[in-house]
């Protein structure tokens, strides 16, 4: 199956911009998505990037595809304590990453 | 309101006793899918479902049982439990396969004992 890699915690300030980086495998994958997960609750979709963008980007949100490299990543600009959760990438729909743990310190 | 709902929320149980647990969507969504996550392991796939009667294996089917046999639910079944699936539990649905994002439930927390 297809490797999905994310580091597994990130720590920023409040009011610091967060990025959130993922590496996938499948070069296939047409869509690429960001899930966050708030504590003690289901996954909720963020965003999305089509696998023909380079970049899209969504209120506080820029989401970054580099294909080549098959790396996205996930920016989160002003960083704000509500932000803290876990976020996960997935690719093709099958494959999410570890997920990485973004805790944001007041 | 559009959901993918789950139940229970919570379950204890003991080693070999059978348990279902419920996944429902009110979107007539064709794609479902559960998953299990463990911390460090992020969300392994354990069965998925294109449509009705049609299910296959995801990456960790072992000791799961699934059936489609109405579009809107997907139950999973544990026929003999045992302590190493305690996880969280996730339904999901999409509609049309694989390229609209999923709908989650709210999860489920099992513990085996």
């Amino acid at each position: 199956g297809e490797d999905v890699e994310q580091s597994l915690f990130l720590s920023v300030r409040e009011g610091d911009s967060s990025v959130i980086n993922c590496t996938y495998t499948d070069s296939s994958s047409t869509y690429l998505y960001w899930y966050k997960q708030e504590p003690g609750a289901g996954l909720q979709l963020l965003t999305y990037i089509f696998s023909n963008m380079d970049m899209k980007q969504d209120q506080r949100l820029t989401v970054l595809l580099n294909k080549k490299d098959k790396h996205l990543s996930l920016r989160i600009a002003d960083t704000q304590t509500g932000d803290s959760a876990i976020y996960f990438c997935l690719s093709n729909q099958f494959y999410f990453g570890t997920g990485t743990s973004l805790t944001v310190i007041p | 309101e559009a959901q993918v709902t789950q139940n229970p929320r919570y379950l204890i149980t003991v080693t070999g006793k059978k348990l279902t647990v419920t996944c429902s969507q009110n979107m007539n969504h064709e794609y479902m899918s559960w998953y299990r996550q463990d911390p460090g392991l992020g969300l392994r796939q354990i069965y998925y479902s294109m449509n009705v009667e049609v299910t296959d294996k995801g990456d960790v089917p072992e000791g799961y049982k699934v059936s489609r046999k109405e579009k809107r639910n997907f139950p999973l079944i544990l026929e003999s439990p045992s302590p190493n699936q305690t996880s969280l539990y996730f339904c999901a649905s999409s509609p049309q396969g694989t390229n609209y994002g999923y709908t989650f439930g709210s999860g489920t927390r099992l513990t085996v004992v």
